[in-house]
């Protein structure tokens, strides 16, 4: 069975820290693509990033960064020097097939001033 | 590009009755999911659909139904609503969808749902 972990309930950090959400996503697939996703207050869910099982490197957007660990199907999502804005709740979710995602239980962040 | 709508935004029903939601993609898009959001279950994947045919359906009981018109637009149903159906609903759309075509979705604002 396939199964999505993010094992920090709520991180706390100040304006400018990085901060990095951990993901574990365990599944006998092994061409698989998996999404983080924000959900702000106001409840809408944004996409953030798309990473395949399949590449190791590294990868950066902007402020956000992220690898992969095939050994320990880890997908960790930094986001560098934060800021208030970024105070949302965090969702992995692998793609497990015709469009159906699958949610972790998500992180919360809060980005103090 | 106008984002996914959906409508209404808040609604509020008594048990036993029914409710229908709706949802329009992002113009193109042609795969609709729906998805449930509760404090005790977290997100949850309803089904989606693709040219009016429901592909893949999540582990939710018969009450919960929908369908797509040949626009792309989605519906879903909920018929004799319980206290537990209370919940975001929150609709998604991609522009390509493969068994696994791994495109990004694109969600709605939702639609909450109240269950008195």
């Amino acid at each position: 069975a396939q199964k999505v972990t993010q094992a920090q309930t709520e991180i706390s950090v100040v304006e400018k820290e990085d901060v990095t959400l951990d993901c574990v996503y365990e599944t006998r697939d092994t061409t698989y693509y998996l999404f983080w996703y924000k959900q702000p207050p106001s409840g809408e869910l944004v996409f953030l990033i798309r990473r395949n099982s399949f590449d190791e490197q590294n990868e950066i957007s902007g402020r956000y960064s992220w690898n992969f660990q095939k050994s320990t199907s880890s997908f960790n999502f930094t986001i560098t020097a934060s800021q208030v804005v970024d105070s949302a709740v965090y969702f992995c979710a692998p793609d497990t097939g015709f469009q159906k995602l699958v949610f972790g239980t998500g992180t919360r962040l809060l980005v103090s001033p | 590009k106008a984002g996914v709508t959906q409508t209404p935004r808040y609604l509020i029903k008594t048990r036993g009755q029914q409710v229908t939601l709706s949802c329009s993609p992002i113009s193109g898009h042609r795969s609709v999911s729906w998805y449930q959001q509760t404090p005790g279950q977290g997100l949850q994947f309803l089904f989606e659909y693709f040219s009016e045919t429901q592909r893949n359906k999540g582990n939710f009981p018969g009450r919960f139904s929908g369908r797509q018109f040949s626009n792309s637009r989605s519906e879903m149903n909920v018929s004799t609503l319980e206290l537990g159906d209370s919940a975001l609903y929150l609709c998604a759309s991609s522009p390509l969808a493969g068994v696994k075509s791994y495109n990004e979705q694109f969600f709605g604002p939702g639609t909450r749902l109240t269950v008195l």
